[in-house]
């Protein structure tokens, strides 16, 4: 069965540093998509990141990169030069197939930005 | 502009009440969810609609019921078979053939609590 895992239940960082939230999947599915979403305190999900299974290279979007290692079966988060912003819940979640409609999620993690 | 409006935001509810969560999305989206947030748990997959007048449980469909009559509309009714109804519901949304990097829009939730 599909399974994704966020060991870290809270995180500090600095401003302006780098951050590595970490995600580990379980799938039998060779096809599936991983995701990452930022909650702020607000509740809405914010998309930030998409990476394939079969992409070559590590997706990037702007200050957030995806540190891809299809043989660990991880999915890491890097946000670069940490904002105050940035404080929220951090969601790794996974879509099996292609065109699948179930997403599943990990626990989160907390990040928290100190000034 | 276009998005989901989830009400109301705050939900109290009496045990052995049932109540409607409401979801409207303007995104002409044919894809619609259900998610439940527990703290420590991240999101479950109660039910999902791929397009009007069809619906899927998800995994933890007990409890609840939906309808999906029109395309911008998804009601989630939490019945009173529900054992533990407190929680934050949130809507989400996805065009059908969407590429494969497509992630879900949501809504900013409801709390609900039993009181």
């Amino acid at each position: 069965a599909q399974k994704i895992t966020q060991t870290q239940p809270g995180m500090f960082v600095q401003e302006k540093e780098a951050v590595t939230l970490d995600c580990t999947y379980d799938t039998s599915d060779p096809s599936y998509g991983l995701f990452w979403y930022k909650q702020p305190s607000s509740g809405e999900m914010i998309f930030l990141i998409y990476q394939g299974s079969y992409d070559q290279q590590n997706a990037t979007e702007g200050r957030y990169s995806l540190n891809f290692q299809k043989a660990r079966k991880s999915a890491n988060l890097v946000i670069s030069a940490s904002q105050l912003g940035d404080s929220a819940m951090y969601f790794c979640a996974m879509r099996e197939g292609d065109g699948g409609f179930k997403t599943i999620f990990g626990a989160g993690t907390r990040l928290f930005v100190k000034a | 502009d276009g998005g989901i409006t989830q009400s109301p935001k705050y939900l109290f509810r009496k045990e052995g009440q049932n109540v409607t969560l409401s979801c409207e999305q303007n995104l002409n989206h044919d894809a619609m969810y259900w998610y439940r947030q527990d703290p420590g748990q991240g999101l479950r997959l109660i039910y999902y609609s791929q397009i009007v007048n069809d619906f899927q449980k998800g995994d933890i469909a007990e409890g609840y019921s939906v309808s999906r009559e029109k395309k911008e509309s998804f009601p989630l009714t939490v019945t009173s078979a529900q054992k533990n109804p407190t929680a934050f519901y949130l809507c989400a949304s996805s065009p059908t053939g969407a590429p494969a990097n497509y992630g879900y829009t949501f809504g900013s939730g409801t709390r609900l609590t039993v009181v």
